[in-house]
Protein backbone atom coordinates (compact mmCIF):
# COMPACT_ATOMS: atom_id res chain seq x y z
CA UNK A 1 0.00 0.00 0.00
CA UNK A 2 0.60 3.26 -0.81
CA UNK A 3 1.99 5.77 1.90
CA UNK A 4 -0.05 8.31 0.14
CA UNK A 5 -3.02 7.81 -1.95
CA UNK A 6 -5.18 9.64 -3.76
CA UNK A 7 -8.79 9.33 -5.20
CA UNK A 8 -10.20 9.46 -7.83
CA UNK A 9 -7.34 9.04 -10.10
CA UNK A 10 -9.43 10.59 -12.70
CA UNK A 11 -11.90 13.09 -12.63
CA UNK A 12 -14.11 14.94 -15.85
CA UNK A 13 -16.64 17.50 -14.65
CA UNK A 14 -18.40 20.11 -16.17
CA UNK A 15 -17.66 23.76 -16.10
CA UNK A 16 -19.42 25.46 -12.90
CA UNK A 17 -19.22 21.87 -11.14
CA UNK A 18 -17.93 21.79 -7.52
CA UNK A 19 -14.95 19.45 -7.14
CA UNK A 20 -13.68 17.63 -4.63
CA UNK A 21 -10.02 15.18 -5.11
CA UNK A 22 -9.02 13.24 -1.58
CA UNK A 23 -5.73 12.38 -0.28
CA UNK A 24 -5.67 10.05 2.39
CA UNK A 25 -1.86 9.31 4.20
CA UNK A 26 -0.51 6.38 6.47
CA UNK A 27 2.33 7.89 8.11
CA UNK A 28 2.77 11.05 10.95
CA UNK A 29 3.60 14.33 9.04
CA UNK A 30 4.58 17.80 9.64
CA UNK A 31 3.14 19.19 6.71
CA UNK A 32 0.99 18.49 3.45
CA UNK A 33 1.41 19.66 -0.21
CA UNK A 34 -1.03 20.61 -3.03
CA UNK A 35 0.66 20.69 -6.06
CA UNK A 36 -0.62 21.50 -9.94
CA UNK A 37 0.94 20.42 -12.80
CA UNK A 38 -0.22 21.57 -16.29
CA UNK A 39 0.63 19.19 -19.25
CA UNK A 40 4.27 20.43 -20.23
CA UNK A 41 5.41 19.78 -17.14
CA UNK A 42 5.18 22.85 -15.36
CA UNK A 43 4.17 22.44 -11.09
CA UNK A 44 3.06 24.93 -9.22
CA UNK A 45 2.92 24.73 -5.37
CA UNK A 46 -1.09 25.33 -4.22
CA UNK A 47 -1.35 24.94 -0.60
CA UNK A 48 1.25 23.76 2.01
CA UNK A 49 -0.81 23.08 5.33
CA UNK A 50 -0.47 21.14 8.86
CA UNK A 51 -3.80 21.65 10.34
CA UNK A 52 -7.10 23.43 9.44
CA UNK A 53 -7.91 24.93 6.44
CA UNK A 54 -6.68 27.18 3.76
CA UNK A 55 -8.47 28.55 0.90
CA UNK A 56 -7.13 30.84 -2.14
CA UNK A 57 -9.53 32.46 -4.71
CA UNK A 58 -11.69 29.36 -5.78
CA UNK A 59 -9.39 26.62 -3.94
CA UNK A 60 -10.01 25.10 -0.56
CA UNK A 61 -7.50 22.31 1.04
CA UNK A 62 -8.79 20.99 4.45
CA UNK A 63 -6.52 18.58 6.56
CA UNK A 64 -7.77 16.14 9.23
CA UNK A 65 -4.73 14.93 11.00
CA UNK A 66 -6.88 12.66 13.16
CA UNK A 67 -7.80 10.90 10.43
CA UNK A 68 -4.96 11.41 8.12
CA UNK A 69 -6.75 12.48 5.46
CA UNK A 70 -7.00 15.99 3.36
CA UNK A 71 -9.40 17.34 0.35
CA UNK A 72 -8.74 19.73 -2.08
CA UNK A 73 -12.26 21.71 -3.31
CA UNK A 74 -12.16 23.54 -6.64
CA UNK A 75 -15.63 25.51 -6.60
CA UNK A 76 -17.06 26.79 -9.70
CA UNK A 77 -14.72 25.23 -11.86
CA UNK A 78 -13.41 26.22 -15.40
CA UNK A 79 -11.67 24.56 -18.33
CA UNK A 80 -8.18 26.12 -17.26
CA UNK A 81 -8.73 23.61 -13.98
CA UNK A 82 -7.87 21.21 -16.14
CA UNK A 83 -4.24 19.72 -14.59
CA UNK A 84 -3.18 16.65 -12.69
CA UNK A 85 -3.60 17.70 -8.88
CA UNK A 86 -0.83 16.00 -6.60
CA UNK A 87 -0.77 15.39 -3.05
CA UNK A 88 2.57 15.72 -1.09
CA UNK A 89 3.24 14.81 2.44
CA UNK A 90 6.68 16.02 4.38
CA UNK A 91 6.90 13.58 7.50
CA UNK A 92 10.43 13.16 9.69
CA UNK A 93 12.59 15.71 11.01
CA UNK A 94 15.82 16.04 8.46
CA UNK A 95 18.48 14.61 7.51
CA UNK A 96 18.46 10.87 7.18
CA UNK A 97 14.80 11.09 8.95
CA UNK A 98 13.23 13.36 6.59
CA UNK A 99 10.65 11.93 3.26
CA UNK A 100 9.00 13.71 1.28
CA UNK A 101 6.43 11.22 -0.57
CA UNK A 102 4.09 11.92 -3.39
CA UNK A 103 0.77 10.72 -4.22
CA UNK A 104 0.24 9.30 -8.12
CA UNK A 105 -2.28 12.67 -9.13
CA UNK A 106 -5.14 13.03 -9.50
CA UNK A 107 -6.18 14.37 -13.40
CA UNK A 108 -8.78 16.40 -13.41
CA UNK A 109 -10.27 17.41 -17.18
CA UNK A 110 -13.36 20.38 -16.64
CA UNK A 111 -15.44 20.58 -19.98
CA UNK A 112 -17.11 23.71 -21.04
CA UNK B 1 11.27 38.47 -10.36
CA UNK B 2 12.53 36.37 -12.78
CA UNK B 3 11.65 32.12 -12.02
CA UNK B 4 13.68 29.46 -11.45
CA UNK B 5 15.72 28.66 -14.40
CA UNK B 6 16.92 25.31 -15.25
CA UNK B 7 19.22 24.23 -18.03
CA UNK B 8 19.38 22.71 -19.98
CA UNK B 9 15.48 21.93 -21.20
CA UNK B 10 16.27 18.82 -22.88
CA UNK B 11 19.29 16.37 -23.22
CA UNK B 12 19.67 13.32 -24.53
CA UNK B 13 22.58 11.24 -23.58
CA UNK B 14 24.18 7.72 -23.64
CA UNK B 15 24.43 4.84 -21.27
CA UNK B 16 26.99 5.01 -18.81
CA UNK B 17 27.77 8.44 -19.26
CA UNK B 18 26.75 11.30 -16.93
CA UNK B 19 25.12 14.25 -16.80
CA UNK B 20 25.31 17.91 -14.80
CA UNK B 21 21.83 19.58 -14.67
CA UNK B 22 21.55 23.54 -13.16
CA UNK B 23 19.09 25.17 -11.61
CA UNK B 24 18.70 29.31 -10.46
CA UNK B 25 16.89 30.13 -8.08
CA UNK B 26 14.30 32.55 -7.42
CA UNK B 27 16.26 35.88 -6.15
CA UNK B 28 16.40 35.65 -2.51
CA UNK B 29 15.65 32.46 -2.42
CA UNK B 30 18.08 30.34 -0.48
CA UNK B 31 16.87 26.88 -0.47
CA UNK B 32 16.61 24.42 -3.55
CA UNK B 33 15.40 21.04 -3.51
CA UNK B 34 15.26 18.62 -6.57
CA UNK B 35 12.63 16.19 -7.77
CA UNK B 36 12.57 13.23 -10.43
CA UNK B 37 9.35 12.42 -12.11
CA UNK B 38 8.91 9.67 -14.67
CA UNK B 39 5.78 8.29 -15.80
CA UNK B 40 6.03 4.90 -13.73
CA UNK B 41 7.01 6.02 -10.04
CA UNK B 42 5.92 9.64 -10.51
CA UNK B 43 7.04 12.35 -8.27
CA UNK B 44 10.18 11.33 -6.21
CA UNK B 45 12.18 13.38 -3.64
CA UNK B 46 15.71 13.86 -4.67
CA UNK B 47 17.40 16.35 -1.97
CA UNK B 48 17.37 19.48 -0.89
CA UNK B 49 19.79 22.27 0.00
CA UNK B 50 20.15 25.44 1.97
CA UNK B 51 22.81 27.49 2.46
CA UNK B 52 24.99 25.32 0.57
CA UNK B 53 24.51 22.27 3.17
CA UNK B 54 22.24 19.47 2.06
CA UNK B 55 19.49 19.41 4.27
CA UNK B 56 17.87 16.36 3.09
CA UNK B 57 17.93 13.47 0.53
CA UNK B 58 15.66 10.88 -0.65
CA UNK B 59 16.04 7.15 -1.58
CA UNK B 60 18.43 7.71 -4.20
CA UNK B 61 21.73 5.75 -5.15
CA UNK B 62 25.33 7.52 -4.78
CA UNK B 63 25.05 8.49 -8.70
CA UNK B 64 22.55 11.03 -7.80
CA UNK B 65 24.50 14.03 -6.28
CA UNK B 66 24.24 17.56 -5.86
CA UNK B 67 25.19 21.31 -4.40
CA UNK B 68 24.51 24.24 -3.64
CA UNK B 69 26.89 27.15 -4.26
CA UNK B 70 27.22 30.30 -2.26
CA UNK B 71 24.73 32.19 -5.03
CA UNK B 72 22.09 29.52 -3.65
CA UNK B 73 22.54 28.40 -7.61
CA UNK B 74 22.34 24.58 -7.37
CA UNK B 75 23.92 21.48 -9.52
CA UNK B 76 22.96 17.94 -9.59
CA UNK B 77 25.00 15.37 -11.32
CA UNK B 78 24.17 12.12 -12.12
CA UNK B 79 26.84 9.91 -12.97
CA UNK B 80 27.29 6.12 -14.91
CA UNK B 81 23.43 7.01 -16.45
CA UNK B 82 21.02 3.62 -16.77
CA UNK B 83 18.34 3.84 -19.22
CA UNK B 84 15.78 4.30 -16.25
CA UNK B 85 17.41 7.64 -15.10
CA UNK B 86 15.54 8.83 -17.81
CA UNK B 87 12.41 11.62 -16.31
CA UNK B 88 11.74 15.17 -15.92
CA UNK B 89 14.21 16.40 -13.27
CA UNK B 90 12.44 19.45 -11.43
CA UNK B 91 13.80 21.97 -9.06
CA UNK B 92 12.47 24.05 -6.71
CA UNK B 93 13.37 26.97 -4.58
CA UNK B 94 11.89 28.75 -1.63
CA UNK B 95 13.03 31.17 0.74
CA UNK B 96 14.05 28.54 3.70
CA UNK B 97 13.39 25.13 3.87
CA UNK B 98 9.90 24.20 4.50
CA UNK B 99 8.43 27.42 2.69
CA UNK B 100 5.66 27.09 -0.25
CA UNK B 101 8.12 26.47 -3.03
CA UNK B 102 8.50 27.41 -6.71
CA UNK B 103 9.32 25.11 -9.14
CA UNK B 104 11.17 25.81 -12.38
CA UNK B 105 10.57 24.12 -15.72
CA UNK B 106 12.29 21.11 -15.72
CA UNK B 107 14.95 19.29 -17.25
CA UNK B 108 13.46 16.58 -19.90
CA UNK B 109 16.50 13.70 -19.65
CA UNK B 110 16.49 10.98 -22.31
CA UNK B 111 19.29 8.19 -21.64
CA UNK B 112 19.44 5.92 -25.17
Amino acid sequence: KNEVEQSPQNLTAQEGEFITINCSYSVGISALHWLQQHPGGGIVSLFMLSSGKKKHGRLIATINIQEKHSSLHITASHPRDSAVYICAVRSGSGGSNYKLTFGKGTLLTVNP
Amino acid sequence: KAGVTQTPRYLIKTRGQQVTLSCSPISGHRSVSWYQQTPGQGLQFLFEYFSETQRNKGNFPGRFSGRQFSNSRSEMNVSTLELGDSALYLCASSLAVRDTQYFGPGTRLTVL
